[in-house]
């Protein structure tokens, strides 16, 4: 079974902090997707990271890959009060559905 | 126009009750997927169809029976509600095949509630 896990489960900031959210897994995947969710509503993809090492930069959240495709990071900068939600990254491994790690609460506070 | 669409958003019931959620995509994708959140946000696979055929079928108990009657649906039927399966579930799509694989779109989510 590939799992993956999200570090830190709950993360509460003031306005203007950086974070870093860390999804690590033993088992190597095709892509890594993350993704935020808030509440009431189901999760929207914020990005998808194919080669390891790649970096993709979406405003001020920075996504990594890890070189070995096992791992990948997502990095907030000046966090926002709109930044608020559930960030779940979610691994894939050929054909089969999302593996889905489990997930990072973060609240930012105004 | 919702790409992804759920009913009912809510579902209250008492155990032991047979109840169904529905769920339709208008995204012309070929698989699509049901997944289960619980009370810890933990996002599970548990089928998936392609083409109207079941692909995956994660560790449910049998009591859970989806059914594909076009490639555009995708019902969750289960029997014998238990106490248990309180959760959110989402249905999922995607165009998976083709190069690059698209993004899987979700649902808004059924909130079922076992009493």
């Amino acid at each position: 079974t590939q799992l993956l896990e999200q570090s830190p489960q709950f993360l509460s900031i003031q306005e203007g902090e950086n974070l870093t959210v860390y999804c690590n897994s033993s088992s190597v995947f095709s892509s890594l997707q993350w993704y935020r969710q808030e509440p009431g509503e189901g999760p929207v993809l914020l990005v998808t990271v194919v080669t390891g090492g790649e970096v993709k930069k979406l405003k001020r959240l920075t996504f990594q890959f890890g070189d070995a495709r096992k791992d990948s990071s997502l990095h907030i900068t000046a966090a926002q009060p709109g930044d608020t939600g559930l960030y779940l990254c979610a691994g894939e491994a050929g054909r089969r559905a999302l593996t889905f790690g489990s997930g990072t609460r973060l609240q930012v506070q105004p | 126009d919702t790409a992804v669409s759920q009913t009912p958003k809510y579902l209250v019931t008492q155990m032991g009750n047979d109840k169904s959620i529905k769920c339709e995509q208008n995204l012309g994708h070929d698989t699509m997927y049901w997944y289960k959140q619980d009370s810890k946000k933990f996002l599970k696979i548990m089928f998936s169809y392609n083409n109207k055929e079941l692909i995956i079928n994660e560790t449910v108990p049998n009591r859970f029976s989806p059914k594909s009657p076009d490639k555009a649906h995708l019902n969750l039927h289960i029997n014998s509600l238990e106490l248990g399966d309180s959760a959110v579930y989402f249905c999922a799509s995607r165009q998976t095949s083709g190069v690059p694989r698209e993004t899987q779109y979700f649902g808004p989510g059924t909130r079922l509630l076992v009493l």
